[in-house]
Order: C-alpha cells, then sequence, then structure tokens
C-alpha cells in the first residue's frame, strides 16, 4: 500500500529557504503515469498547489510560486523534495506531499502524505 | 489561472439528508474535476476523480456529475462520518487550483 510522509522543520525564518523530503514507500518512481507534487494550505484557508515533478525530469510548478520554488526527484532514496527559497509569513502553511495520476481520461491527486506544517517566523 | 468557485460555503444538515454540492470553473475544464474531503488536522482524501468516477472504497453514497464548467457532488445519504469540508480541483491546465470549500456540518 502506498505511503507518503513528509518531513522537514516545523520553523523556517524569513528570506530563508524551506527545504522539505516526502518518503515514499510502497510504489516506485519509474511508472509514466504517475507525477509526484506538493500541494499546502495556509491556516484556514483553500489548498494551493505548488507543483509536480515526473521520475523522466519534467516539472510543472504553479506560476504565482516559479520564481522561488524547486522539486526534485531521488529515485535511489524513494523520495523527493521541495524547496521554495526566500520564504515570507505568507508561506506559513500545511505542507502535503501527493501522487498525481496522469493518464487518458484521469488526473487526479489519489495519495496524500500526512502534512507538515512550517511556520515562519524570525 | 482556472478559478474554482464552490457553493455554498458552508451548510447544516441531518444524518440521512440528500446534500448537493456545487463548484464552478472559470472555462471550460472537460471533466478534468476531482472531489476531495478533508477532515480537521487531515489529509484530503480523493472521493471522485473524472468527474464523475468513484474512487475505490469510497462509498457509493458519494456521485459525482457535471461537464465543462458545472460539477456537482451529491451525498444520497449524509452519515456521522461525512461531517468534513469537501473540495474540488480542476486538473484540465496548469496552475492546478482548487476551489475554497464547502464545510458540511450537523444541525
Amino acid at each position: 500500500q502506498l505511503q507518503l510522509q513528509e518531513s522537514g522543520p516545523g520553523l523556517v525564518k524569513p528570506s530563508e529557504t524551506l527545504s522539505l523530503t516526502c518518503s515514499v514507500s510502497g510504489d516506485s518512481f519509474n511508472d509514466n503515469d504517475y507525477y509526484w507534487g506538493w500541494i499546502r494550505q495556509p491556516p484556514g484557508k483553500a489548498l494551493e498547489w505548488i507543483g509536480n515533478i515526473h521520475y523522466g525530469g519534467t516539472t510543472f510548478y504553479n506560476s504565482s510560486l516559479r520564481s522561488r520554488v524547486s522539486i526534485s526527484l531521488d529515485p535511489s532514496q524513494n523520495h523527493f523534495s521541495l524547496k521554495l527559497s526566500s520564504v515570507t509569513a505568507a508561506d506559513t502553511a500545511v505542507y502535503y506531499c501527493a501522487r498525481f495520476v496522469r493518464r487518458v481520461g484521469a488526473r487526479h491527486f489519489d495519495s496524500w502524505g500526512q502534512g507538515t506544517l512550517v511556520t515562519v517566523s524570525s | 489561472d482556472i478559478q474554482m468557485t464552490q457553493s455554498p460555503s458552508s451548510l447544516s444538515a441531518s444524518v440521512g439528508d440528500r446534500v448537493t454540492l456545487t463548484c464552478r470553473a472559470s472555462q471550460s475544464i472537460s471533466n478534468y474535476l476531482s472531489w476531495y474531503q478533508q477532515k480537521p488536522g487531515k489529509a484530503p482524501k480523493l472521493l471522485i476523480y473524472a468527474a464523475s468516477t468513484l474512487q475505490s472504497g469510497v462509498p457509493s453514497r458519494f456521485s459525482g456529475s457535471g461537464s465543462g464548467t458545472d460539477f456537482t457532488l451529491t451525498i444520497s445519504s449524509l452519515q456521522p462520518e461525512d461531517f468534513a469540508t469537501y473540495s474540488c480541483q480542476q486538473s484540465h491546465s496548469t496552475p492546478y487550483t482548487f476551489g475554497q470549500g464547502t464545510q458540511v456540518a450537523i444541525k
């Protein structure tokens, strides 16, 4: 059974870089139908898609974050990572990693990690 | 960006009620629409994808319909475990976007 688990610092200082890792078990990255993504949810607000990565290296980012975000994937470690630079208080949120299914007629996030709260504060 | 608008933002209902939630896209998204259920402090859970396909393991009281810009999620007989927030999400084009959610509360 697929499991995803986020890890990383829960507190980041303003202007620094937020770094999170998603460990994946029960599945492998080299399936052409799957992307691996990050979504965040500020307290009391809606979900916001950050970006996706495919094992082949293709990435898609939210244009609102593109200048600050980077997603990478390490198949040997069975994890993928998020880096968000120059953070501000507006980046305080619960960050989720998830598997994105992309095949003919179907595109959706079918499995999610439990989420990790990241607070930006000095 | 495609804007997703859900209505109502919240509702109160009783166990056994039939409940219909609405999601509207700012432009046509074909059927690339998913519905998620989220309980406080928990990750979203996929209920419906491709507008009307029930995710494996999800009870059949949940159903989805629609295409283009207008979509609905129906719960045929509300159960105690269904009180949660429901969000729609489009995957027609990036940036993928979510609605603001509909909170379903106990009357």
